[in-house]
């Protein structure tokens, strides 16, 4: 059974860069049949899709965001990582790190717990 | 950007009730939708992707159907366990996109 486990502060300054590392464990994430995803829920309110990472390094992001994220995968440590630069309030939310099935249609179909990055001074 | 559209936004039925809850896309995404379950304060839980595919240990009672814009997600007898809320989403183009959300409640 593959699981997903999000860690990171909780707690962001405005401005500054919010990191998050997903550790996977009961599975590879140098499967080729999967894409790592983030994924944010602002509190109250709908999913918002951030992006995600295939095991050789492609990533694929929220032209929305392009401009401040990063995601990056670690084969070795088997976990993958966002990085969301020059926050402010309006990033607030819990974020999730999830698995999208490769190949065709793409569903998501195993998440992370999630965890709440506030973002406040 | 595809939008995606859910209606109704929210929903009250009684168990055993039939529901059902509409998607409607922006410009066509061919069968590339999911459906997700979300209980307060829990990750969401896939039910159906490729339009109308049930996913694994999933209950028969939840069912898909559409294909270019519009889509339905039918649960045919409501449980105790279903009030929930309900989000579609395509992955046709990138950026992937949600619905807005169906919460659904008892009456």
């Amino acid at each position: 059974q593959v699981q997903l486990q999000e860690s990171g502060p909780g707690l962001v300054k405005p401005s500054e860069t919010l990191s998050l590392t997903c550790t996977v464990s009961g599975g590879s994430i140098s499967s080729g049949d999967y894409y790592w995803s983030w994924i944010r829920q602002p509190p109250g309110k709908g999913l918002e899709w951030i992006g995600y990472i295939y095991y050789s390094g492609s990533t694929y992001y929220n032209p929305s965001l392009k401009s401040r994220i990063t995601i990056s995968v670690d084969t070795s440590k088997n976990q993958f990582s966002l990085r969301l630069s020059s926050v402010t309030a309006a990033d607030t939310a819990v974020y999730y790190c999830a698995r999208a099935v490769s190949g065709t249609y793409y569903p998501i179909d195993y998440w992370g717990l999630g965890t709440l990055v506030t973002v406040s001074s | 950007d595809i939008q995606m559209t859910q209606s109704p936004s929210s929903l009250s039925a009684s168990v055993g009730d039939r529901v059902i809850i509409t998607c409607r896309a922006s410009q066509s995404i061919s069968s590339y939708l999911s459906w997700y379950q979300q209980t307060p304060g829990k990750a969401p839980n896939l039910l159906i992707y490729a339009t109308s595919s049930l996913q694994s240990g999933v209950p028969l009672r939840f069912s898909g159907s559409g294909s270019g814009t519009d889509f339905t997600l039918t649960i045919s007898s409501l449980q105790p366990e279903d009030f929930a809320t309900y989000y579609c989403q395509q992955s046709y183009s990138i950026p992937y996109t949600f619905g807005q959300g169906t919460k659904l409640e008892i009456k």
